[in-house]
């Protein structure tokens, strides 16, 4: 079975402040992990996959298999940030989500 | 180029009734795939079909939820006698093709209210 879990429902930081979401996952065999976004009245979005191992806007994600985790990070937040990510794994072809945080970045 | 449409973008329906969600995905992806995403959650596996064919409908939450994709283009998701339970945005994706290396692109959703 496929799980993620994002523990942080909501996240406000300030600008210019470090931002970091947290993702967890569940997964018997190797992984593909991404980060989905959904600005306001937009839709959903790739920001990243782990394979690509690039920056996309700031944010960078190293995916953990000793704990699991593939969490989400940026050293300094914009308010063009604030929007929902969503954490998300594939095993084969389909995509499993977790429930989402809500960034709030305030000026 | 477009992207994934999806008609119409808002339906309400009364309980009990049928309703057809559509997807036009982006031309020549021969992968596509139905999520639904309920309030505050993110969005669950529906449906996936390569081709013309449901190669993996095991998300399908009952036998009232029905796809097809009959030219492996356009695909419609069917739900006969709504529940207020069936309220949730459904999302359309397509990939160019079905494998790990392919990016799926959603579209905006369909947002069903059963009342």
């Amino acid at each position: 079975a496929q799980r993620v879990t994002q523990p942080e429902k909501l996240l406000s930081v300030f600008k210019g402040a470090p931002v970091e979401l947290k993702c967890n996952y569940s997964y018997s065999g190797s992984p593909e992990l991404f980060w989905y976004v959904q600005y306001s009245r937009q839709r959903l979005q790739l920001l990243l996959r782990h394979i690509s191992r690039e920056s996309i806007k700031g944010f960078t994600a190293d995916l953990n298999k000793g704990e699991t985790s593939f969490h989400l990070k940026k050293p300094f937040a914009q308010e063009e940030d604030s929007a929902m990510y969503y954490c998300a794994l594939r095993g084969d072809y389909k995509l499993s989500f977790g429930a989402g945080t809500t960034v709030t970045v305030r000026a | 180029g477009a992207g994934v449409s999806q008609t119409p973008s808002n339906k309400v329906t009364e309980k009990g009734k049928y309703v057809e969600l559509r997807c036009d995905p982006i031309s020549g992806h021969t992968a596509l795939y139905w999520y639904r995403q309920s309030l505050g959650q993110g969005p669950e596996f529906l449906i996936y079909f390569q081709g013309t064919g449901a190669a993996d409908d095991s998300g399908l939450p009952n036998d009232r939820f029905f796809a097809v994709r009959p030219e492996g283009s356009v695909s419609t998701l069917k739900i006969q006698r709504t529940e207020r339970g069936d309220s949730a945005v459904y999302l359309c994706a397509s990939a160019k093709g079905g494998g790990r290396s392919y990016e799926q692109y959603f579209g905006p959703g369909t947002r069903l209210t059963v009342t």
